[in-house]
């Protein structure tokens, strides 16, 4: 099954730009990943899924236009531009393996997104 | 709209059952897939395993042979149980729905989440 590797923090100013990202481990490379936002003291909340083709699907509800995903080789994207301070938050990505006999998701350790 | 509804102890001797359910409340349950998550204090999200509407499960192998994912779809609940709690098993549980497993949408409703603290 997948290891997904997240950074722990990233931070940015407020209305600067911010990528995260979540690096898949060797030999998941056509893998999709999705990202959760989680806000101080909530649950996570589904932002969006992305593979190596950009977006799967669509946004989460309520997910704002400022939110957009990349991905590219082991490493799958979230970036937020224009960032607001409802966005500090930490941020998941998640991935499911299905060995056909088997199936299981995985969490990455989560990046700690500060607004300055 | 779909929400979960979730409930359970809160706290736990070691050794004992853990024991949590989940009813879902203004949609469907059949069709999809029903999830367990958790998330020790300051630590990141775990996924325990989940159950379908036809009560196929599948466990997270590091929990496989503690825990137990069961659905009544005739009361539109799920629940978790998982034995033989230790202080490593505290952590707040969330129950969520993953409307198309493999799919599009993630987990995409989430329960309210239940603090679980083990302690003697």
């Amino acid at each position: 099954q997948p290891v997904l590797t997240q950074p722990p923090s990233a931070s940015a100013s407020l209305g600067a730009s911010v990528t995260l990202t979540c690096t898949l481990s060797s030999g998941y490379s056509n893998y999709e990943v999705d990202w959760y936002q989680q806000r101080p003291g909530k649950g996570p909340r589904f932002v969006m899924r992305v593979g190596t083709g950009g977006i799967v699907g669509s946004k989460g509800d309520g997910i704002p236009d400022r939110f957009s995903v990349l991905g590219s080789g082991l490493n799958r994207y979230l970036t937020i531009k224009n960032i607001q301070e409802e966005d500090e938050s930490d941020y998941h990505c998640g991935a499911d393996h299905d060995s056909g006999s088997n199936f299981v998701y995985v969490f990455g350790t989560g990046t700690k997104v500060t607004v300055l | 709209q779909v929400q979960l509804q979730q409930w359970g102890a809160g706290l736990l001797k070691p050794s004992e059952t853990l024991s949590l359910t989940c009813a879902v409340y203004g949609g469907s349950f059949s069709g999809h897939y029903w999830k367990w998550i958790r998330q020790p204090p300051g630590k990141g999200l775990e996924w325990i395993g989940e159950v379908n509407y036809g009560g196929s499960t599948n466990y997270n192998p590091s929990l496989k042979s503690r825990v137990t994912i069961s659905v009544d779809m005739s009361k539109n609940q799920f629940s978790l149980k998982l034995n033989s709690v230790t202080a490593a098993d505290t952590a707040v549980y969330y129950c969520a729905r993953d409307p198309e497993r493999g799919g599009a949408y993630g987990f995409d409703i989430w329960g309210q989440g239940t603090m679980v603290t083990v302690s003697s």
